[in-house]
């Protein structure tokens, strides 16, 4: 049982490219997010999912696109990456958004950002 | 914007010592969840603290909730060097915020053998 895994673990872009990065978990979990963690600010939610084919903003969602086009795959996307993305990126899970669920996390991509 | 303030940012302990950490948080919560987290890895879910609990326990760890001062702890007993990460608090606003929780930007515990 793998959980959340996470590709690629690490990545170095150029200013302007563009970028995938996929989330992948095998727990059949409905809902999906993905957080970016800054030195000193904690996680702070990019976009999140509540299941197939949905997606929705979090707090941070300028500069990337998110898909879900199966249950068990979250994809986040940067169409033209910025030196202000360059971050710890994670992606977390939970069964559903009843409450009191925790979230199952991966272990990070590491995206730097020239 | 973040939700929660966590106290201290950094703490330093010799193993056996008891660590505390604090978390503040703004508005209302359906539950506060502790998390951890190691040097290079994802966070690890420690505990869930419902609004209606004041107090849980899970092996050496404790965790308080003071909803009236929107505050919560957590106490790691008997600390030990693998205790050493990152923790965070993090708020679950309940209803429609389907699961999604607001991180505080936690507390660096160093313990030393």
């Amino acid at each position: 049982n793998a959980g959340v895994t996470q590709t690629p673990k690490f990545r170095v872009l150029k200013t302007g490219q563009s970028m995938t990065l996929l989330c992948a978990q095998d727990m059949n979990h409905e809902y999906m997010y993905w957080y970016r963690q800054d030195p000193g600010m904690g996680l702070r939610l990019i976009h999140y999912s509540v299941g197939e084919g949905t997606t929705a903003k979090g707090e941070v969602p300028d500069g990337y696109n998110v898909s879900r086009l199966k249950k068990q795959n979250f994809l986040l996307g940067l169409e033209s990456a910025a030196p202000s993305q360059t971050s710890v990126y994670f992606c977390a899970s939970t069964r559903t958004g009843t409450i009191n669920q925790p979230q199952h996390f991966g272990d990070g991509t590491r995206l730097s950002i020239l | 914007s973040q939700q929660g303030e966590e106290d201290p940012q950094a703490l330093s302990i010799q193993e056996g010592e008891n660590a505390t950490m604090n978390c503040s948080y703004k508005t209302s919560i359906n539950n506060l969840q502790w998390y951890r987290q190691n040097s290079g890895r994802g966070l690890v879910h420690l505990i869930l603290i419902r609004s209606n609990e004041r107090e849980k326990h899970s092996g050496r760890l404790r965790v308080t909730l003071d909803t009236s001062k929107k505050s919560s702890s957590l106490l790691i007993t008997a600390s030990r060097a693998a205790d050493t990460a990152s923790y965070f608090c993090a708020r679950n606003a309940g209803g429609t915020s389907y699961g999604k929780l607001t991180f505080g930007q936690g507390t660096i515990l160093t313990v030393h053998p």
